[in-house]
């Protein structure tokens, strides 16, 4: 089992809408997950970290982390163009990070 | 501003050859990674570092290897590249504690 999975993609949303990225984790001692945006061609940066169980939010993004049953997500708000980009799930185990393999969302205008 | 930086952008070189990918961060930070990253399969970690004379292998180090002589330096050595090795090198580094990973711009390598 990979330590960290992301719903596969691509996914396609229209401009506006919502966009719902989902991320499971297999090591329960794991305290702190991040949710990194990549363009094409570009590194990874980080847009939301979280910590706690509940919810996050920030600007038009919000992250939900629930430790009990393993599972972080992203939600991204009035979804924009500029918003089409692979979502990386990072998860902090041991001191190292561990990804998944991201999902691609495109935001149709 | 303090940063991450990686060279060279872009690599290619010949099977069997040996290659030597820089990473350097002015964050003075203790750890530092390198991950590949390959269509489908997101961000694997090669190997990665705590500190000064500290290494570890991650779940895809066979055929690299790195050192650290100093903190703001971890060198990723592919001892003989291989055609398998042709993929894009991400560099990070990380204060201690369950903080963010800062990312250097990539190298791209192609080993033909």
């Amino acid at each position: 089992q990979k330590e960290v999975e992301q719903n596969s993609g691509p996914l396609s949303v229209p401009e506006g809408a919502i966009a719902s990225l989902n991320c499971t984790y297999s090591d329960r001692v794991s305290q702190s997950f991040f949710w990194y945006r990549q363009y094409s061609g570009k590194s990874p940066e980080l847009i939301m970290s979280i910590y706690s169980n509940g919810d996050k939010e920030d600007g038009r993004f919000t992250a939900q982390l629930n430790k009990a049953s393993q599972y972080v997500s992203l939600l991204i708000r009035d979804s924009q163009p500029s918003d089409s980009a692979t979502y990386l799930c990072a998860v902090n185990g041991d001191y190292k990070l561990s990804f998944g393999a991201g999902t691609t969302v495109t935001v149709r205008a | 501003d303090a940063e991450i930086t990686q060279s060279p952008r872009h690599k290619i070189t010949e099977t069997g050859r040996q290659v030597t990918l820089a990473c350097h961060q002015t964050w003075n930070h203790n750890n530092m990674f390198w991950y590949r990253q390959d269509l489908g399969h997101g961000l694997r970690l090669i190997h990665y570092s705590y500190g000064v004379q500290d290494t570890n292998k991650g779940e895809v180090s066979d055929g690299y290897s790195v050192s650290r002589s100093n903190t703001e330096d971890l060198p990723l050595t592919l001892e003989s590249a291989a055609s398998s090795q042709t993929s894009v090198y991400f560099c990070a580094s990380r204060d201690d504690g369950n903080t963010e990973a800062f990312f250097g711009q990539g190298t791209r390598l192609t080993v033909v």
